[in-house]
Parts: C-alpha cells; structure tokens; sequence
C-alpha cells in the first residue's frame, strides 16, 4: 500500500489566487481528515469525512475554505482567495472504524502563499 | 482545555532507552493513551495505544500506571531516527472523538 498520497508536496501562489491541495486515502479507510500545521497554532483539524460524507468542519477557519469528497479515493481542500496567513503545511490522514491501528497521514503539502 | 501533559523537551542518548512520561489525571474509564510521533517534515506517525495494560509493539513499550493516571512511552534502543516530537493524546477509539494535538515532547537523541 502507497499510503495516504498528497498533491502537490510544495505549492506557491499570490495572494488572491485559488489553491486547491489533494489526497488519496487508504484504500478501504473511510475516514479522512484534514489538518493544519503552523508554528504559532501547531496540528489543527479541519474537517473529517466519513464514508465521504462531512461530519464536522467546526476547524475550517472561515469561508474561503471548503472541503470535498466526491467518492472514496479522493478529496480536496480548496482556499479561495488564498491570504499569507493561510502559509502552512496541510495534512491528510485516513482511518478505519474504530481506529485501531491510529491515523495514517500523508507527506503533508507546503503551501506559501506571498 | 488540555486533557495531557508532557515535558517540552528531552535528550537521550543513543542506544539507550528514551523514557517519555505523560500526565493525564482526568482521564475517563473509556479513553485510550495514544502516542503519535511526527519526525522533522513527516506527517504524524501512529506508535502505539493502550487503555489500562502495558502495550507493546515492535517500535515501542506503552505503560500505564494502575490509576491510569500518568502513562511512559519507551522506546527500548533510541537512534537517531527516533528524533521527534512525540505527542500524547487520550479519546476514545472512535473517530467522532477528533484526534486532537497537544505541543508533545520534543525528543533529541544524540550520538
């Protein structure tokens, strides 16, 4: 198994411009989760899905951010218009029900946002 | 509110057990201890959990004391590799209860 995969590793853009960051879960996980990591607020969760469904997006810092799966194998985080505060590394992470076996996160995407 | 606490920061020295404790007095009868790790750069890294015995598995040693109170993550022969932040959480094992970060341990193993 390739484990949770995030696209792109790096990404850059301005201010203003749209950011769209990817993730192929684990196969047979259906769970998946997004998180945040900056150095002043540390790992935050975002939003989860749960057999694609959103069950809890209270951590989505505001509207310019959402978050979609539309089937099992994939899902984005999109940041519309993206700001220089959003600058974080985004993670992905899968799991089963109950979590035995804990999370499974990918690499993380670096987003800069000048 | 936090539900753990753990030291900021250790050192240990390589090829030598790395004891890292946590403090989680208000743990409930159906919370598990879980230990995550995240090496520089890497996404977090399941290790190990446990709900009231002593867990082990081929990266680490997970003790819990019998009040379930505190717990040790051991990692028996520290190498470098094993430099990280190590994070202790409690929560049920189910999903609705979010995984949710603390500042964890920072461990510094040296040669």
């Amino acid at each position: 198994d390739a484990g949770v995969i995030q696209s792109p590793r790096h990404e850059v853009t301005e201010m203003g411009q749209e950011v769209t960051l990817r993730c192929k879960p684990i196969s047979g996980h259906d769970y998946l989760f997004w998180y945040r990591q900056t150095m002043m607020r540390g790992l935050e969760l975002l939003i989860y899905f749960n057999n694609n469904v959103p069950i809890d997006d209270s951590g989505m810092p505001e509207d310019r951010f959402s978050a979609k799966m539309p089937n099992a194998s994939f899902s984005t985080l999109k940041i519309q218009p993206s700001e220089p505060r959003d600058s974080a590394v985004y993670f992905c992470a899968s799991s089963t029900y109950p979590d035995r076996y804990g999370y499974t996160f990918g690499s993380g995407t670096r987003l800069t946002v000048v | 509110d936090a539900k753990t606490t753990q030291p900021p920061s250790m050192d240990c020295a390589e090829g030598r057990a790395a004891n890292l404790p946590c403090n989680h007095s208000t743990i409930s009868g159906n919370e598990y201890v879980y230990w995550y790790r995240q090496i520089h750069s890497q996404g977090p890294q399941y290790i190990i959990h446990g709900l009231k015995n002593n867990e082990t598995n081929e990266m680490a040693s997970l003790i819990i004391t019998e009040d379930r109170k505190s717990s040790t993550l051991i990692l028996p022969h520290a190498t470098l590799r094993d430099t990280a932040v190590y994070y202790c959480i409690v929560r049920v094992p189910y999903n609705t209860d979010k995984l949710i970060f603390g500042t964890g341990t920072r461990l510094q193993v040296f040669p």
